[in-house]
């Protein structure tokens, strides 16, 4: 079955850093994936999508890299601020009629 | 950009009650919406997909007669928890699909059965 797995432990930085968080999917080949950002008790909030044959995407302070080989995205804020902390989700997905699966999510506090 | 509101943001009702959330796209149409469910402290479990003019689609697990799910509009869905336990205290979000891949997500609703 679909397995996603994103960093389960907190990541707390200081600000001005890059944060780095990782995203790994098994048993399946998306063709594309999407990163979200959740705050507590809201909805999800798009950031950015990458498809399959794209190896980096770039929004703002944003990045995010797709390896198709390794299984695995990663998702980049640099000059962090204490503003993006916040839960960051991934959803590596197949293109079905836009169903979404989504990893557990790596909490991240950006401290002034 | 595209607006998905949730009806109540909020609610808490007795044991054996029914519970009718709304989700609503404000300014653009969604011929697919979904349903999600979400505990603390975990992910969104999608629950079912939600299809204007047809019966919704449910998840493995979910029961279709307790989670009624109607479309009847471009920009309503409708989830009714059917006598909702305390174990259907949750959180439960929809989104809306605007373009093939970009999914907006409503402010979700949390659910609290006593």
């Amino acid at each position: 079955s679909q397995k996603i797995e994103q960093n389960s432990e907190a990541l707390n930085i200081q600000e001005g850093k890059t944060a780095t968080l990782t995203c790994n999917y098994t048993n399946y080949s998306p063709a594309y994936l999407q990163w979200y950002r959740q705050d507590p008790g809201r909805g999800p909030v798009f950031l950015l999508l990458i498809r399959e044959n794209e190896k980096e995407k770039r929004k703002e302070r944003l990045k995010v890299t797709f390896d198709t080989t390794l299984k695995q995205s990663l998702f980049h804020i640099t000059a962090s601020q204490p503003a993006d902390s916040a839960t960051y989700l991934c959803a590596p997905t197949l293109g079905q009629g836009g169903k979404l699966i989504f990893g557990q999510g790596t909490e991240l506090s950006v401290k002034p | 950009g595209a607006v998905v509101s949730q009806h109540p943001s909020w609610v808490i009702c007795k044991s054996g009650t029914s519970v009718k959330i709304e989700c609503r796209s404000l300014d653009f149409q969604a011929t697919t919406m979904f349903w999600y469910r979400q505990f603390p402290k975990q992910s969104l479990m999608l629950m079912a997909t939600s299809n204007e003019g047809s019966k919704a689609t449910y998840e493995q697990g979910v029961e279709k007669d307790k989670f009624l799910i109607n479309h009847a509009s471009l920009t309503l869905s409708t989830l009714t928890v059917t006598s909702a336990h305390p174990e259907d205290s949750s959180f439960y979000i929809c989104s809306a699909i605007l373009h093939y891949n970009e999914q907006f997500f409503g402010p979700g609703t949390r659910l609290t059965v006593l």
